[in-house]
């Protein structure tokens, strides 16, 4: 997973609480993106960013903000976190037409 | 809707026995086909894709994957299974037109048997 870093790896918030889940990569890649997983749902697209300052809604959006003032950089913020959003979080990175390179994910845990 | 469907939630294949791991998808024009593997309390990794040209596409760790455009399938397969290869796999179709997002497959959970 080297060139894309989550953070952080484990974080236990109250429900309510708004919280950021860091995204991190160094190839300059154009596109990024933020999935949810969960057991019986697999990987659920949350939102995406095919460039700085554009950004765009997936599967499973509310509740969820991005942003993208960096290429480099995709936060994912919780404005208020539900326990439904207790989930382990991925970022990954790509250029068009090529797979997609994974952090190590943010496991989430809102009680 | 576009979709990828893994059908099988769980295979068990004994040690040595090859591994087929099913994925059809369902999403339109000629989609790049994408096999990851994720093993416990890690990301997801790259094992191969097909894009176009030879319809057996060889991946990482012996993986290799069958496409079939008739079936709309691309099964991923093993000819012998190693106890290491125990984790959760996930196929993933990609079309040019939708900004370079991905369709998951719900996942398959492999575990090889001693």
């Amino acid at each position: 997973d080297a060139g894309i870093t989550q953070s952080p790896r484990y974080k236990i918030t109250e429900t309510g609480r708004q919280v950021t889940l860091m995204c991190h990569q160094t190839w300059s890649h154009s596109y990024m993106f933020w999935y949810r997983q969960d057991l019986g749902h697999g990987l659920r697209l949350i939102y995406y960013s095919a460039a700085a300052d554009i950004t765009d809604k997936g599967e499973v959006p509310d509740g969820y903000v991005v942003s993208r003032s960096k290429t480099e950089n995709f936060p994912l913020t919780l404005e208020s976190a539900t326990r439904s959003q207790t989930s382990v979080y991925f970022c990954a990175s790509s250029e068009w037409g090529v797979g997609y390179t994974f952090g190590s994910g943010t496991r989430l845990t809102v009680v | 809707a576009q979709s990828v469907a893994q059908p099988e939630d769980q295979v068990n294949v004994a040690e040595g026995n090859p591994l087929t791991v099913k994925c059809t998808y369902s999403v339109s024009g000629n989609p790049y086909l994408f096999w990851y593997v994720q093993y416990p309390n890690r990301g997801l990794q790259f094992l191969l894709k097909y894009i176009t040209g030879d319809n057996l596409v060889k991946g990482s760790y012996g993986f290799e994957a069958e496409f079939n455009k008739s079936q709309t399938s691309f099964h991923l397969k093993k000819p012998s299974a190693l106890v290491s290869d125990s984790a959760l796999y996930f196929c993933a179709a990609l079309t040019p037109n939708t900004g370079n997002q991905f369709y998951f497959g719900t996942g398959t959970s492999l575990t090889v048997i001693p």
